[in-house]
């Protein structure tokens, strides 16, 4: 049972157009988001997140809006660039903690020279 | 410091063996926790130690063990490998007695294949 969604395997978008990751999530109980990025042969390293008293987060080039009534939150990059070509892990926790922490299954994202 | 370190990189067994995999946190960190991932399952949270103590696991059987030592080094065993144990095995340490993910490191992982 896959309590955080990525519905979009792979998403391709121009050098500096922006990027938008989805991601949606079943249990209402969670109340921390987190957004990884992962390079092949390297480990998932963490990029932005978010608590669910917040909508909107934002980090540079990185912004990730939570809407808690869609049970739904995304990630912009703005603008792209070919560095961020790598999969995205949205994921999801219930008061913290390493038991608590459900992972997506990732968006290949491609930007493009 | 040194990161997370994952032994080894890539390690290919055949069904019905048994198979141990290493983590070293980065200093001072004493949460290890892994984690299974797949293509289209995502990661999988297994178990995360905490101070030589298993403090949680995830939804995997019985042949999915761990431990933790007094220098926070843990190691998974998997025995009775199956086909569908092939996987890339991540480990990540976190300083924080709660974990919580943002507080983690992840290692580059064992990408584990049997044959």
């Amino acid at each position: 049972d896959q309590q955080v969604k990525q519905n979009s395997p792979s998403l391709s978008v121009q050098e500096g157009r922006i990027s938008i990751l989805n991601c949606d999530y079943t249990n209402s109980m969670f109340d921390y988001f987190l957004w990884y990025k992962k390079y092949p042969a390297e480990g998932p390293t963490f990029l932005i997140s978010i608590s669910s008293i917040k909508d909107k987060n934002e980090d540079g080039r990185f912004t990730v809006f939570l809407n808690k009534s869609a049970k739904h939150l995304s990630l912009h990059i703005v603008p792209s660039q070919p560095g961020d070509s790598a999969v995205y892990f949205c994921a999801a926790s219930k008061g913290g903690g390493a038991n608590n922490l459900f992972f997506g299954t990732g968006t290949r994202l491609t930007v493009i020279p | 410091k040194a990161g997370v370190t994952q032994t080894p990189r890539y390690l290919i067994k055949t069904r019905g063996q048994q198979v141990t995999l290493s983590c070293s946190p980065i200093s001072g960190h004493r949460s290890v926790s892994w984690y299974q991932q797949t293509p289209g399952q995502g990661l999988q949270f297994l178990f995360e130690y905490f101070s030589e103590t298993q403090r949680n696991k995830g939804n995997f059987p019985g042949r999915f063990s761990g431990r933790q030592f007094s220098n926070s080094r843990s190691e998974m065993n998997v025995s009775t490998l199956e086909l569908g144990d092939s996987a890339l095995y991540l480990c990540a340490s976190s300083q924080l007695s709660t974990g919580g993910g943002y507080g983690y490191t992840f290692g580059s992982g064992t990408r584990l294949t049997v044959v």
